[in-house]
């Protein structure tokens, strides 16, 4: 079957860390740039990082960068989100999503996206 | 950033209505690279439409976008009961990827 998995999230105390997995099957995951979206409770979405085919080019929105890590393993079919310096405002379900490969920048995650993991619930409460 | 713009916030209508939905950029979207997301309650988001007209696999044909610039819809034809749901654009073309903030279509 064709799907991406999320794991790792949690409940944190703000500063705390998380390694959120993404587990992909059923297709060539190396053929494909991968992003993280997020969605707050009740809210819509936002676009946290994303992370070309062979590991190159990553790149974050601001309001993670410098605290979030993205990387995969194409040897495992997996993508990875590190997330340190939590904060309440990065409470939300982390979705993994796949490149549809229609852009034609060199950041080929800069796409739309064709497939969606059912997410990964990250709060962040003392 | 581009801010992407959704009205109506909600529309409320019968199965058999067409619909036609409406984002605006802030700015002008590069290459026409507009994407559009169906959402229902508790799952994720689906592709619709991409490319600003380009129909993702499997989406039924009464599903359209259009436009360009930084004016774009997507128009459903003839609703039928599984297309009231939340839907979001996304546009594609500068660095930073953003969202609208999507329009609820409900069931009158």
């Amino acid at each position: 079957e064709v799907q991406l998995v999320e794991s790792g999230g949690g409940v944190v105390r703000p500063g705390g860390s998380l390694r959120l997995s993404c587990a992909a099957s059923g297709f060539t995951f190396d053929d494909f740039a991968m992003s993280w979206v997020r969605q707050a409770p009740g809210k819509g979405l936002e676009w946290v990082s994303g992370i070309n085919w062979n590991g190159g080019s990553p790149d974050y929105a601001d309001s993670v960068r410098g605290r979030f890590t993205i990387s995969r393993d194409n040897a495992k079919k997996s993508l990875y989100l590190q997330v340190n310096g939590l904060r309440a405002e990065d409470t939300a379900l982390y979705h993994c999503a796949r490149a549809i490969g229609h852009s034609a920048s060199h950041y080929k995650y800069r796409d739309a996206f064709d497939m969606w993991g059912q997410g990964t619930m990250v709060t962040v409460s003392s | 950033d581009i801010v992407l713009t959704q009205s109506p916030g909600t529309l409320s209508l019968s199965p058999g209505e067409k619909v036609t939905l409406s984002c605006r950029a802030s700015q002008s979207v590069s290459s026409g690279y507009l994407a559009w997301y169906q959402q229902k309650p508790g799952q994720a988001p689906r592709l619709l439409i991409y490319g600003a007209f380009s129909r993702a696999t499997g989406i039924p044909d009464r599903f359209s976008g259009s436009g360009s610039g930084t004016d774009f819809t997507l128009t459903i034809n003839r609703l039928e009961p599984e297309d009231f749901a939340v839907y979001y654009c996304q546009q594609y073309g500068s660095s930073l990827l953003t969202f609208g903030g999507g329009t609820k279509v409900e069931i009158k």
